[in-house]
């Protein structure tokens, strides 16, 4: 039973345009949401994260939104630039045990110049 | 300066045979885990420790002993390596006190092929 779903495997988009990664997730009981970036041969590395008492939260050029009834946030890259061409990856986390993420199985993003 | 480590990067060994995976975490951070990312790309946890003491233990064959001596340091080793093992293991840390929604530090990974 996977709990944390990315629907589309890829993603490809033009410079300078938005991309959009989806995720969705089935535990209402998930309260906190990351997303992870990662580089072929690297680690995931922490990208945002947003609390379930947000709908939106923005760094640069990143911006997560979660829709908790839909159980469904995404990860807004605006502009996208060649240099995030990676695969990333959504997790879902319980406030009780905040360490224990479950992760969805990536998108891979490929920004063209 | 590598916050979380690995060693080895790559191991290629027989099946039947006992392996270890070492990591080491230089962050300061009170927990770490081991994951397990199978050839469908899936991140799956295995093991959690907080301050040398277990506290997930996901499902997963007891051919899998993982050992914290320090909570710097969180081991993996692998008895009778199946093939089905093959995968990428990445460690990660992360600081439940400092942050109750704790940011995960991963590794570079651990590529190993059963043979």
């Amino acid at each position: 039973d996977q709990q944390v779903k990315q629907n589309s495997p890829s993603l490809s988009v033009q410079e300078g345009r938005i991309s959009i990664l989806n995720c969705d997730y089935t535990n209402s009981m998930f309260d906190y949401f990351l997303w992870y970036k990662k580089y072929p041969a690297e680690g995931p590395t922490f990208l945002i994260s947003i609390s379930s008492i947000k709908d939106k939260n923005e760094d640069g050029r990143f911006t997560v939104f979660l829709n908790k009834s839909a159980k469904h946030l995404s990860l807004h890259i605006v502009p996208s630039q060649p240099g995030d061409s990676a695969v990333y990856f959504c997790a879902a986390s319980f406030n009780t045990n905040a360490g224990k993420s479950t992760f969805g199985d990536g998108t891979t993003l490929t920004v063209k110049p | 300066d590598t916050a979380v480590s690995q060693t080895p990067k790559y191991l290629v060994t027989q099946m039947g045979n006992d392996k270890s995976i070492k990591c080491e975490q230089n962050l300061g951070h009170d927990t770490m885990y081991w994951y397990k990312q199978d050839s469908k790309k899936f991140l799956k946890i295995m093991f959690s420790y907080n301050n040398k003491e277990l506290i997930i233990n996901e499902t997963v064959p007891n051919r899998f002993s993982p050992k914290s001596p320090d909570k710097a340091h969180l081991n993996l080793h692998i008895n009778s390596l199946e093939l089905g093992d093959s995968a990428v293991y990445f460690c990660a840390s992360s600081s439940q006190n400092r942050d109750r929604r704790a940011t995960q530090y991963f590794g570079p990974g651990t590529r190993l092929l059963v043979l």
